[in-house]
């Protein structure tokens, strides 16, 4: 099993539309898991972190749950500049401790 | 907010060559800076975990005689890829994080703009 085992997509939605992500990961022990954005050829960006609560910022919202080890994001009224690819990261040791895991990636375009 | 600079961002270079990849942290000190390998709709992978003023940890599978990584001060990392070929071109990105007193809310991770490498 993977580490980190994300939908591989992709997906192609109208602008307006909801679209979510999901994302599993193997280390049950894991302890801080963030969701990033990657832009074609370009580095990976910090979208937002995930938290047991789960967090929303904006139109993204984000959950965890860790019985299931399961994380998802969840992109309401997509827009056109939405397109890239999200990629879930867990890092398995937490905190600053560590490197980060990430999964392959789900392609995300939404068209007009 | 912390920034990283990589350069070169992108690299053309013959077979049997040798290409540096340089990563700086700007305007904090890094004492741990990572560096990741994607190959075209891949993952990243981690290829080694470098320490201020220490060697290197390579990930299994990562050739530490090829890939040569150099972190002799808290704001300069380096990653040299030695006598490159043609299945080394990839997309190269370096990691930093960040001493404790610098980190903020989400730990710190910040990425530099990556370097595209071709061997031809």
């Amino acid at each position: 099993r993977k580490e980190v085992e994300q939908d591989p997509g992709p997906f192609n939605v109208p602008e307006g539309a909801t679209v979510a992500f999901n994302c599993t990961y193997s280390n049950s022990a894991s302890q801080s898991f963030f969701w990033y954005r990657q832009d074609c050829r370009k580095e990976p960006k910090l979208l937002m972190s995930v938290y047991s609560s789960g967090n929303e910022d904006g139109r993204f919202t984000a959950q965890l749950n860790r019985a299931s080890q399961y994380i998802s994001l969840l992109i309401r009224d997509s827009k056109l500049s939405d397109s890239a690819t999200y990629l879930c990261v867990v890092n398995p040791r937490g905190g600053s401790q560590g490197n980060l895991i990430f999964g392959k990636g789900t392609k995300l375009s939404v068209k007009p | 907010g912390a920034v990283v600079s990589q350069h070169p961002s992108w690299v053309i270079c013959k077979s049997g060559t040798s290409v540096k990849i340089e990563c700086r942290s700007l305007d904090f000190q890094a004492t741990t800076m990572f560096w990741y390998r994607q190959f075209p709709k891949q993952s990243l992978m981690l290829m080694a975990t470098s320490n201020e003023g220490s060697k290197a940890t390579y990930e299994q599978g990562v050739e530490k005689d090829k890939f040569l990584i150099n972190h002799a001060s808290l704001t300069l990392s380096t990653l040299t890829v030695t006598s490159a070929h043609p299945e080394d071109s990839s997309f190269y990105i370096c990691s930093a994080r960040p001493r404790i007193r610098d980190r903020n809310t989400n730990y710190g991770y910040t990425f530099g703009s990556g370097t595209r490498l071709t061997v031809v």
